[in-house]
């Protein structure tokens, strides 16, 4: 069981956004800054999206997006296209004892 | 351009060891912390463990302390995970990824660079 909770499904259109949830217990998420989002498309090694709850690396689209509030940090993808098929996670840091973890993943389907 | 290529998995018996190695290409290996996380057929990712860009911190998932150990060789441009004891549950593509962040004595979980990972297959 992961302790970051994702909705394991989600579905949008093309040019429809959707957002994706990623709860967690409350000294992970909440006390830190240090959320990342990853893009999986299958057989492939998962692609960093979002760090730093918000920030985006350049090579990735500005369809891309994070944000935080409480502790629930969120990924909201704009104009839904089809390559954005693909399981995506978050991750965070939660203490120096146990350094990382993510959430159980999301899949996007582009219907 | 940064690259990491994993090696060493394979087909391995229950009770066994293992160790992979991650080679590093492309950037200062010495400046970066790195993980390996690994990823179970047709479940989700897995944190197991970290370690500095000096080697001196090292980090370890609840799930594989004891018997899994993280390890580098500046020098050779190498990561390592030496697994021992496998267990079923240990089969895995297993991912070694780079923090993003230079000279980082704890190295967080933000991975901006992955490799493409190697299979460990635990069966009798």
């Amino acid at each position: 069981q992961s302790a970051l909770t994702q909705p394991a499904s989600v579905s949008g259109s093309p040019g429809q956004s959707i957002t994706i949830s990623c709860t967690g217990i409350s000294s992970d998420v909440s006390d830190y800054r240090y959320v990342s989002w990853y893009q999986q498309h299958p057989g492939k090694a998962p692609k960093l999206i979002i760090y730093d709850v918000s920030d985006r690396p350049s090579r990735v689209s500005n369809r891309f997006s994070g944000s935080k509030a409480g502790n629930t940090a969120s990924l909201t993808i704009s104009g839904l296209q089809a390559e954005d098929e693909a399981d995506y996670y978050c991750a965070s840091y939660i203490s120096r004892a146990t350094l990382g973890v993510f959430g159980g993943g999301t899949k996007l389907t582009v219907l | 351009q940064v690259q990491l290529v994993e090696s060493g998995g394979g087909v391995v018996q229950p009770g066994r060891s293992l160790r992979l190695s991650c080679a590093a290409s492309g950037f200062t290996f010495s400046s970066y912390g790195v993980h390996w996380v690994r990823q179970a057929p047709g479940k989700g990712l897995d944190w197991v463990a970290a370690i500095s860009y000096d080697g001196n911190n090292k980090y370890y998932g609840d799930s594989v302390k004891g018997r899994f150990t993280i390890s580098r060789d500046n020098s050779k441009n190498t990561l390592y995970l030496q697994i021992n004891s496998l267990r079923a549950e240990d089969t895995a593509v297993y991912y070694c990824a780079r923090e993003r962040r230079e000279v980082n004595p704890v190295p967080l979980p933000n991975f901006d660079y992955w490799g493409q990972g190697t299979l460990v297959t635990v069966s009798s």
